[in-house]
């Protein structure tokens, strides 16, 4: 089962726009972490932040998390046509070992 | 360095056939991840390995579904007997930590007919 809900579930905005993504959760965590996915494949690990974190950032993306609403968001700014992916949350839970667990993610187009 | 690698990268089989899927995790990695990816259920976990053990294979759907790995290295996922719904991508991972970062392969895209 999911641990994570997200939403929007897609996205579309034009170059150079912002887009934002919400991540909520159920279970108390060790980390939330965001991945990006092209054309249904592999996943690349796009940022981490701990539990006891709240903003966290990393070139053109910043991550938020509130532990006390069980949720998260992902920004990227200033987007390019590259960025188009999908994007899921997945969170590690201590108790649950190092496995995670995957949000439905949010499909992100952005128009050149 | 060289990444995770898995094989095949697309596997077509008929229904009640056995199937084995290989993953090449990084080189030093100690710990090993599968996962399904499918239309319906998302991404999900199915087992993992912290060496050659697997102290959690809460994940695996039936017990059609077995994996190993040997020399703690080479991980081979086996479904015995597949059915139409085993059709998705099974993703491999490995990390370097037990906690953190994981790192993914391209995936096995699996269809049964």
């Amino acid at each position: 089962s999911q641990q994570g809900e997200e939403d929007p579930q897609a996205l579309s905005i034009q170059e150079g726009e912002n887009a934002t993504m919400n991540c909520s959760y159920k279970t108390s965590i060790n980390n939330l972490q965001w991945y990006r996915q092209n054309s249904g494949r592999g996943l690349v690990h796009l940022i981490l932040i701990r539990s006891n974190e709240r903003e966290k950032h990393s070139g053109r993306l910043r991550v938020t998390l509130d532990t006390s609403k069980k949720s998260s968001s992902l920004l990227i700014t200033a987007s390019r046509a590259a960025d188009t992916a999908s994007y899921f949350c997945a969170t590690e839970r201590g108790a649950a070992g190092n496995k995670l667990t995957f949000g439905g993610g949010t499909r992100v187009l952005v128009k050149p | 360095g060289a990444g995770v690698s898995q094989s095949p990268s697309n596997k077509v089989t008929e229904k009640g056939k056995d199937v084995e899927l290989r993953c090449d995790p990084i080189s030093g990695h100690t710990a090993l991840y599968w996962y399904r990816q499918s239309l319906g259920q998302g991404l999900e976990f199915l087992i993992y390995f912290q060496g050659n053990s697997a102290p959690d294979k809460s994940g695996l759907p039936s017990d059609r579904f077995s994996a190993e790995r040997t020399g703690g290295s080479v991980s081979t996922l086996t479904i015995q007997r597949t059915q139409q719904e085993d059709s998705a991508v099974y993703l491999c991972a490995s990390s370097f930590y037990t906690s953190g970062e994981q790192y993914f392969g391209p995936g096995t895209r699996l269809t049964v007919t």
